[in-house]
């Protein structure tokens, strides 16, 4: 089984609709984190979490929310989606102390 | 702040050649640098990495060595195979107090041709 899992892993969803998409993680790592990836543009970073308690803004946090349900659950929430928001989104995680971070499949959200 | 910058792509090979993709960085302090690999509808994995100067990281015959003179992280294949298609990001994080976040190179989409 994957150590980093994301569902739903392909979503189309109307303009306004709000949305959730989640992330487990049986890796037992304390660190979670939300990126999206466009064409050209590489993996920009939404939100992340330390740990349960602490959830930090990244570059791009505008038009996003989330939820750190547990240490092994990240959830990203799009309140009200819009067609800009069309794009990969990965969750990944960390162990405390290490940079290396893990990534899940990804989910493709397509917002007509 | 940080940044990434790596080569343009997309890039196409034969099997077999030789390959290079250029990495250069911008960071303060002392980063560690990473290649993470995305194969066709999958997930980045790590693929290798280097924590400080001079240091080399290596993983099915990919090589970078970390240039602090230079500010690269550079990687490298002698004989790239056609399994070797995928998209490549070169990484950093800085680790500065407890921000393990990683900054990215938006990526270079090699092709390997039979």
């Amino acid at each position: 089984d994957a150590d980093v899992t994301q569902t739903p892993r392909n979503r189309i969803t109307k303009t306004g609709k709000r949305i959730m998409l989640e992330c487990s993680q049986t890796k037992g790592h304390d660190r979670m984190y939300w990126y999206r990836q466009d064409p050209g543009l590489g993996l920009r970073l939404i939100y992340y979490s330390f740990d349960v308690k602490d959830i930090n803004k990244g570059e791009i946090s505008d038009g996003y929310s989330v939820s750190r349900q547990a240490q092994a659950k990240f959830s990203l929430s799009l309140e009200s989606a819009i067609p800009n928001q069309t794009a990969l989104y990965f969750c990944a995680t960390s162990g405390q102390g290490a940079y290396e971070q893990y990534f899940g499949p990804g989910t493709r959200l397509t917002v007509t | 702040g940080n940044s990434v910058t790596q080569m343009e792509g997309p890039v196409t090979l034969s099997e077999e050649a030789f390959l290079t993709i250029n990495c250069t960085y911008t960071a303060t302090g002392y980063p560690s640098l990473f290649w993470y690999v995305q194969y066709p509808g999958e997930g980045l994995q790590l693929l290798l990495k280097a924590t400080k100067a001079d240091d080399k990281g290596s993983n099915k015959g990919f090589e970078a060595t970390y240039r602090k003179e230079t500010t690269s992280f550079h990687l490298e294949k002698g004989s790239v195979q056609v399994s070797d298609s995928a998209v490549y990001f070169c990484a950093l994080s800085d680790g500065g107090g407890s921000n393990y976040k990683l900054t990215f190179g938006k990526g270079t989409l090699l092709t390997v041709n039979p």
